[in-house]
């Protein structure tokens, strides 16, 4: 399965992007990149996914390298209710989530 | 629109009783069921997935197992619970759309084993 690899925690000051990377340097050709994120105590909530284009919808960017190792969720402007754990994850159907990275909005 | 349901919100347990958790999904057909657990301040470890009826893979061996009698029903379920068990407990489902797989979590039941 394809691992992926994301720092454990990263602060943002609000109003400013937050960009959170994820590593998946063996991910196959046919595999898609899905950001999820986790409020405390609720359900992982999903954000965007992306194959090898760049994506952008309400919640986020998704900018992903050409050689796919590798991917940036990009928050534009971040809030304090953006705090939460964000997940990558590459491997679809068993979806094995990793430590994510817990993202702390500053005022 | 799909819907999915996880009961109850909150349960307490004592040690050695039996647990139940119940997933439903309504507004898709054959989807890919999932169950994971959180303990405290930890990440999401996945304990089952199911891709069809009766199909069941088992990610961590303990003494938790699942069952799908139904397309739509996926059930945890346990003999007898260990202090170990508690925590939050999550179901999601993902079905294949357009080429790819979009998945969506339940809000959750979080288990008190005491």
């Amino acid at each position: 399965d394809a691992k992926t690899t994301q720092p454990p925690s990263m602060d943002c000051a609000e109003g400013r992007a937050a960009n959170l990377p994820c590593n998946h340097s063996t991910i196959s050709g046919n595999e898609y990149v899905y950001w999820y994120r986790q409020i405390h105590s609720q359900g992982p909530q999903y954000i965007i996914h992306g194959l090898k284009n760049n994506e952008t919808n309400e919640m986020a960017s998704l900018i992903i390298t050409e050689d796919r190792k590798s991917s940036t969720l990009i928050l534009p402007h971040a809030t304090l209710r953006d705090t939460a754990v964000y997940y990558c994850i590459v491997r679809v159907p068993n979806m094995r989530f990793g430590a994510g990275t817990r993202l702390t909005v500053k005022p | 629109s799909q819907t999915i349901h996880q009961w109850p919100a909150t349960l307490v347990q004592p040690v050695g009783s039996p647990l139940s958790l119940e997933c439903t999904v309504e507004g898709t057909s054959n989807p890919n069921l999932y169950w994971y657990r959180q303990a405290a301040g930890r990440g999401l470890q996945l304990l089952f997935y199911s891709v069809g009826i009766g199909q069941i893979s088992s990610e961590v061996p303990q003494n938790l197992s699942a069952s799908r009698p139904q397309d739509r029903q996926f059930i945890l379920s346990s003999k007898k619970l260990l202090l170990s068990d508690s925590g939050f407990y999550l179901c999601a489902w993902s079905v294949l759309l357009r080429g790819n797989t979009e998945a969506f979590f339940g809000q959750g039941t979080r288990l008190t084993v005491v």
